[in-house]
């Protein structure tokens, strides 16, 4: 089992829907969790950090699940713009950390 | 403020030979990752430069080498290149000692392997 799964998608929405993607993670030992976005032959950016209680920016919603080890991302009224691979990250310590990322998701949002 | 650089943005090259990329950090950064992302796959961390030393270190063969200068700098060597070392490479940085896990990407050097 990979140590940080994604499904590649991809997700075709049209503008305005709802998308949410998931991520789970194998390890418990497991400290802190991202989304990054990485757009087509670009490099990764911070999308926002996952906190135990959730949080939100704008439109998008990220929650973290220990128990079940997973993480989400919620993007509500999808732009245009929002189309992207979309990164999970996931840290674990070890003296310093080891961030992991997933394979991304691909969002693909159309007129 | 100059942001993650990287050096070269492409390049191309034969099995068997060497290359060395290079990368310098954000300003007010100290600490820097080399990941390789193949197509199609999430970015696969390498290793990690400290204070001029490895750190942390992924799954990678000893091909792979790195070092770091004493103005954060940092070079990544790979030797012996197979068709499979074909990626593009990502330079990271972060300040260790604060937001260590936010990370700040170059935009990459493209690695060919012929």
């Amino acid at each position: 089992r990979k140590e940080v799964e994604q499904d590649p998608g991809p997700f075709n929405v049209p503008e305005g829907a709802t998308v949410a993607f998931n991520c789970t993670y194998s390890n418990s030992a497991s400290q802190s969790f991202f989304w990054y976005r990485q757009d087509c032959r670009k490099e990764p950016k911070l999308l926002m950090s996952v906190y135990s209680s959730g949080n939100e920016d704008g439109r998008f919603t990220a929650q973290l699940n220990r128990a079940s080890q997973y993480i989400s991302l919620l993007i509500r009224d999808s732009k245009l713009s929002d189309s992207a691979t979309y990164l999970c990250v996931v840290n674990r310590t070890g003296g310093s950390y080891i961030p992991t990322f997933g394979r991304g998701t691909s969002l693909i949002v159309h007129p | 403020d100059a942001g993650v650089t990287q050096s070269p943005t492409h390049l191309i090259k034969t099995r068997g030979q060497q290359v060395t990329l290079r990368c310098s950090p954000k300003s007010g950064h100290d600490t820097v990752s080399w990941y390789q992302q193949a197509l199609g796959q999430g970015p696969q961390f390498i290793f990690q430069y400290y204070e001029e030393e490895e750190r942390q270190r992924g799954n990678f063969p000893d091909r792979f080498s790195g070092h770091q200068f004493p103005n954060y700098s940092s070079e990544l060597n790979v030797n012996a290149l197979l068709l499979g070392d074909s990626a593009l490479y990502l330079c990271a940085s972060s300040a260790r000692g604060r937001t260590i896990e936010k990370l700040f990407f170059g935009s990459g050097t493209q690695l060919s392997v012929l």
